[in-house]
């Protein structure tokens, strides 16, 4: 079964204690990214990439790390997390090229930086 | 910079009757579109897509409708039922369309009354 697997699902966190959330896809897929969803907002991208070691800044990049060390994975890092890093994180494995352009979702990180 | 709108956030319909939930997007040269369904606590999750050559697409139960000269796009839900209550998004592919890419919408919340 094609999955986005992403964990933990939900996460209360200090401000200023690092934290990685992972995301796993078993689709080969090569294009993988981040988003946030805030309530008004919408989904918003923070990181992607388009391949293993290339990775490259969405909309709202300030504040996240991200790494690609192998196809499946695209774990978010945020080195110092603050308050307003409050939010709901999704990782997105998509196909591309011509014709489609389909994103897969996890089921999303509920993060809260008290 | 681009962005992919919607002109409602929240639409209330009885159930039976028909959904329209509209959305705006500002690239002209984006040749492909996407309409996703996210339910409570889960990730969002494809419902149609359509190409910049089309200007309508059907599946079952949704039809999508494509203006280009007003860069419009809408999701149209027929019969609508209690399980379509859900958060809409509209997406779209902006060129290059083969980079995986997609830019979302703020989302329509559909509350469908019983």
């Amino acid at each position: 079964e094609a999955q986005v697997t992403q964990n933990p699902r939900y996460l209360i966190t200090v401000t200023g204690k690092k934290l990685t959330v992972t995301c796993s896809q078993n689709m080969n897929h090569e294009y993988m990214s981040w988003y946030r969803q805030d309530p008004g907002l919408g989904l918003r991208q923070i990181y992607y990439s388009m391949n293993v070691e290339v990775t490259d800044k969405g909309d709202v990049p300030e504040g996240y790390k991200v790494s690609r060390k192998e196809k499946r994975n695209f774990p978010l890092i945020l080195e110092s997390p603050s308050p307003n890093q409050t939010s709901l994180y999704f990782c997105a494995s998509t196909t591309r090229g011509t014709g489609k352009t389909e994103a897969f979702f996890g089921q999303g990180t509920r993060l809260t930086v008290v | 910079g681009e962005s992919v709108g919607l002109h409602l956030p929240t639409l209330s319909v009885q159930e039976g009757d028909n959904s329209i939930i509209n959305c705006a997007y500002s690239n002209s040269a984006s040749d492909y579109f996407i309409w996703y369904k996210q339910e409570s606590g889960k990730g969002p999750q494809f419902i149609i897509d359509i190409r910049s050559n089309m200007d309508k697409r059907q599946g079952q139960r949704v039809t999508v409708l494509l203006n280009k000269t007003v860069k419009h796009l809408s999701l149209q839900i027929a019969a609508t039922q209690p399980g379509d209550s859900a958060v809409y998004f509209c997406a779209e592919n902006p060129p290059p369309s083969n980079t995986g890419k997609l830019i979302f919408g703020q989302g329509t919340t559909l509350q469908v009354k019983p």
